[in-house]
């Protein structure tokens, strides 16, 4: 069982749907962090939340941090084609100081 | 511009050889660490180091090993391969511990027949 659950694994959409993709655990988190991740590259950071009940908006893209930093979830309006890729969020805890990644959703949009 | 480097991207071995796979950055991020990444897994955390002849496990350290003689790099040794090692091999390095970004190489692909 991995310390954070990501939700769905996989998802294909058509262009100009929105969809949400879900970060949960039963831990406290520090600070939560979305990556994402193209094929034969490392993932990039997208955002990093770090106060409970954060919204961070990065163009088409709404992350919000739960309020009791146990949970994050990213919201995409409007799908494109070039948001096709992995997404990763990654949670930091303060106990052991290091990230603690979740499983991934695999996101493919479609024309 | 800074960055971080792995190397090789590719590489094929046989079981029981000992690999090593290099991870060099020019961030001069006291922090670096080794991630696998298997399909359905996520990251999973090997080794990381933070500064100079520190080096600590991580979730899933066996068989592997590492060592930080300077800043810039972080080698990862498989000690003697098995195919359960077969993985995308990610390093990573960081300002801080958590809470900043983390900056990752471009994997290496590792095959143990």
């Amino acid at each position: 069982t991995q310390l954070l659950e990501q939700s769905p694994q996989f998802l294909s959409i058509q262009e100009g749907e929105n969809l949400t993709v879900y970060c949960n655990s039963s831990s406290v988190f520090s600070s939560l962090q979305w990556y994402r991740q193209e094929p034969g590259e490392g993932p990039v950071l997208l955002v990093t939340v770090v106060t409970g009940g954060e919204v961070k908006k990065l163009k088409r893209l709404t992350f919000q941090f739960g309020d009791a930093r146990k949970d994050s979830s990213l919201h995409i309006t409007a799908a494109q084609p070039g948001d096709t890729g992995l997404y990763l969020c990654a949670g930091g805890r303060n106990a052991g100081n290091m990230l603690t990644f979740g499983g991934g959703t695999r996101l493919m949009v479609k024309p | 511009d800074a960055e971080i480097t792995q190397s090789p991207r590719h590489k094929i071995t046989e079981t029981g050889r000992q690999v090593t796979l290099a991870c060099h950055q020019t961030w001069n991020h006291n922090n670096m660490f080794w991630y696998r990444q298997d399909l359905g897994h996520g990251l999973r955390l090997i080794h990381y180091s933070y500064g100079v002849h520190d080096t600590n496990k991580g979730e899933v350290s066996d068989g592997y090993s590492v060592s930080r003689s300077n800043t810039e790099d972080l080698p990862l040794t498989l000690e003697s391969a098995a195919s359960s090692q077969t993985s995308v091999y990610f390093c990573a390095s960081s300002v801080q511990r958590i809470n900043t970004e983390a900056f990752f190489g471009q994997g290496t692909r590792l095959t143990v027949v």
